[in-house]
């Protein structure tokens, strides 16, 4: 069992907003930043989100991150077909001294 | 560009060994902090260890399922970075990622992972 809290599936029309949630702890989210990985199948993950909502070159304008308290959220804005995948967050646990994963979201763009 | 390309994935038995190589190129690998993230068949990530550069000591962390079994090091002068497996166990199993890190934590760029097999 994952110590972030990811709903297992998600899903949205193309064009729609959507938002993944992230609930974590005062050790991991409350102290610290979240990140935000998305992966689809066959491939290896890739980092979208860093340092709660900074996005790295590349990555497109219409994924944005934020916090609050002890939960985080991925927005996709304008959802598109190739955004189908599965999305992990992260966070550093003060407690366990490293990273640790939610346990993945499946997004379904119907 | 990062590339990172890893290898010696394989079929061990429990309680053997194994070591994983990663052949860093495209950026400046002996001031990079490096890790390692594995990901069981079907299932989600899990953050394994972490390096740091050796002139911040080139010290290790590592997650609670394997320390005391596992061991991340680096070789600067070949720019790799290596996992070496021991006593393993059939929950080992999985795809292991090498990756750099964003803000000294977080896995940025990923390998295409190799994949170990723990099984009798």
């Amino acid at each position: 069992q994952s110590v972030l809290t990811q709903t297992p599936s998600a899903s949205g029309t193309p064009g729609q907003r959507v938002i993944l949630s992230c609930s974590g702890g005062r050790s991991n989210i409350g102290w610290n930043t979240v990140n935000w990985y998305q992966q689809v199948p066959g491939a290896a993950p890739k980092l979208i989100i860093h340092t709660t909502d900074q996005r790295p070159s590349g990555v497109p304008d219409r994924f944005s991150g934020s916090k609050s308290g002890t939960s985080g959220s991925l927005i996709i804005s304008g959802l598109q077909s190739e955004d189908e995948a599965d999305y992990y967050c992260a966070a550093w646990d003060d407690s366990l001294n490293g990273v640790i994963f939610g346990g993945g979201t499946k997004l379904t763009v119907l | 560009d990062v590339h990172l390309v890893e290898s010696g994935g394989a079929l061990v038995k429990p309680g053997g060994s194994l070591r994983l190589s990663c052949a860093a190129s495209g950026f400046a690998f002996t001031e990079a902090w490096m890790s390692w993230v594995r990901q069981p068949p079907g299932k989600g990530l899990e953050w394994v260890a972490r390096i740091k550069r050796e002139t911040h000591g080139g010290t290790a962390d590592y997650g609670a399922a394997v320390k005391g079994r596992f061991t991340i090091s680096r070789d600067d002068s070949t720019n790799t970075l290596y996992l070496q497996l021991d006593n393993v166990k059939p929950e080992d199993t999985a795809v292991y990622y090498c990756t750099t890190l964003v803000a000294l934590r977080f896995p940025a760029s990923w390998g295409q992972g190799t994949l170990v097999t723990v099984s009798s």
